[in-house]
């Protein structure tokens, strides 16, 4: 197993376009989580699954933000219209569930995401 | 609210010593993990160490230990000996029974040589 991957590492796009992300996770883990990092900032929590249940979105995760997880597996997450505070780093973890008796995330390097 | 403060944005030390980095939270949960992760330049975040909150015994992973005080709901990261490879942006991320991390602004490490 390679750990969490992320695609692609790096996306500039213009205002108003779509973008989508890719996240495969350790493929035991049936947590996956996705966080969004600003420059000198912690990361912030958008939304996580256990499998392939959307469990949780935060406030953050406007309408134009939605994550899927299909099968369980990869996830997408996809901004619609951009905009210029989209742009941040986008962060993709998972894990085992707290009934597994671990709750340590692995984290992904990220998609860094820029909106000219 | 549940709450995170690392009240230290930057801090520097020389190579080979030893440095504390802070963090107190806020939770009425009894029953709760904690976490230092580590973000070095460009790279991915990384599992430092972890403490159970129901665990008395502070934590200790090699050169890397915590001083967990439940009741000031303090959770600091001792790094002895540090090393070049040891900068990096640290982060204090309680997990609480919202399922989730929730991460401090962070604390970004300097090794002066």
């Amino acid at each position: 197993d390679t750990g969490v991957s992320q695609n692609p590492r790096h996306k500039i796009t213009k205002r108003g376009q779509n973008v989508t992300f890719r996240c495969d996770p350790i493929s035991e883990h049936n947590r996956l989580y996705w966080y969004r990092q600003t420059l000198g900032q912690g990361p912030e929590f958008l939304t996580y699954f256990q499998n392939e249940a959307q469990l949780e979105k935060s406030r953050l995760l406007s309408d134009r933000f939605s994550a899927e997880r299909p099968k369980g597996s990869f996830s997408t997450l996809e901004i619609q219209r951009t905009e210029q505070g989209d742009s941040a780093m986008y962060l993709c973890a998972s894990s085992l569930d707290r009934n597994s008796g671990a709750n340590v995330l692995t984290f992904g390097a990220g998609s860094r995401l820029t909106v000219l | 609210a549940q709450t995170v403060t690392q009240s230290q944005p930057e801090m520097s030390v020389q190579e080979a010593e030893t440095v504390t980095l802070s963090c107190t939270y806020d939770t009425s949960e009894s029953d709760y993990y904690l976490f230092w992760y580590k973000q070095p330049p460009s790279r991915q975040m990384i599992l430092v160490i972890r403490q159970e909150a129901y665990k008395q015994q502070n934590a200790t992973e090699n050169r890397f230990s915590v001083n967990f005080q439940k009741a000031a709901k303090s959770f600091s990261l001792k790094i002895s000996d540090s090393q070049l490879g040891d900068a990096a942006m640290y982060f204090c991320a309680p997990f609480f029974g919202n399922e989730k991390l929730t991460f401090g602004t962070g604390t970004r490490l300097t090794i002066i040589p």
